[in-house]
């Protein structure tokens, strides 16, 4: 299948501060990838859906304030947390549609302290 | 919008036995359905889809059956082996357009 990946793996950083996730279609090329969220011992939630060239389309509920989406070229998707707080923490997963399918990257662990 | 239910949530069944996870969805314009495998701390893992215009799709020891008309599809492994202890989740989406919905989960475990 094809490969997705994402930087970083985890993070951990102070309230207030930003952190950027790159998410990356590594073998074929994505016009539309997506970005979940998944809490301990829960499902995944999809946060937006980010095209390539366009806005991104957030979910009911989603800031897209504080959630910024940039999907600047075909093969690279980046979501911003601005001014993370504690309730952000989660592992974050972006996925990349081929055809119909979806290929998710390993995820991202974020920890705000 | 889309809600897609998923039972049961953990499932033990001895090593070389089958598992079966079922998952009912509610919007009938879903017409695509997939099962990920997520292992601790990684993404899910894409192992086997089906569409709506398929009744039953096999991969090896991996089925898949939907029921369109029910709106339930499942999810059946054979011979199960210890790799396959993880957590099972089923989705649904209109293929090509959104995003897809997900199932709780089921933490299968296999016992050896």
């Amino acid at each position: 299948g094809a490969v997705v990946s994402q930087h970083p793996s985890w993070v951990i950083c102070k309230s207030g501060t930003s952190v950027k996730i790159e998410c990356r279609s590594l073998d074929f090329q994505a016009t539309t990838m997506f970005w979940y969220r998944q809490f301990p011992k829960q499902s995944l939630m999809l946060m937006a859906t980010s095209n390539e060239g366009s806005k991104a389309t957030y979910e009911q509920g989603v800031e897209k304030d504080k959630f910024l989406i940039n999907h600047a070229s075909l093969t690279l998707s980046t979501l911003t947390v601005t001014s993370a707080h504690p309730e952000d923490s989660s592992f974050y997963i972006c996925s990349a549609r081929e055809r119909e399918e979806q290929f998710f990257g390993p995820g991202t662990r974020l920890t705000v302290l | 919008g889309e809600n897609v239910e998923q039972h049961p949530s953990t499932l033990s069944v001895q090593e070389g036995d089958s598992a079966v996870i079922k998952c009912t969805y509610s919007d009938s314009a879903s017409n695509y359905f997939p099962w990920y495998k997520q292992e601790l701390g990684k993404g899910p893992q894409l192992i086997i889809d089906i569409r709506s215009n398929v009744g039953e799709k096999k991969d090896q020891r991996i089925a898949v059956t939907l029921n369109k008309t029910a709106k339930h599809f499942s999810l059946h492994i054979t011979e199960t082996q210890p790799e396959d202890s993880a957590v099972y989740f089923c989705a649904a989406s209109i293929a090509g357009a959104d995003g897809l919905t997900f199932g709780k989960g089921t933490h299968l475990i296999i016992q050896p």
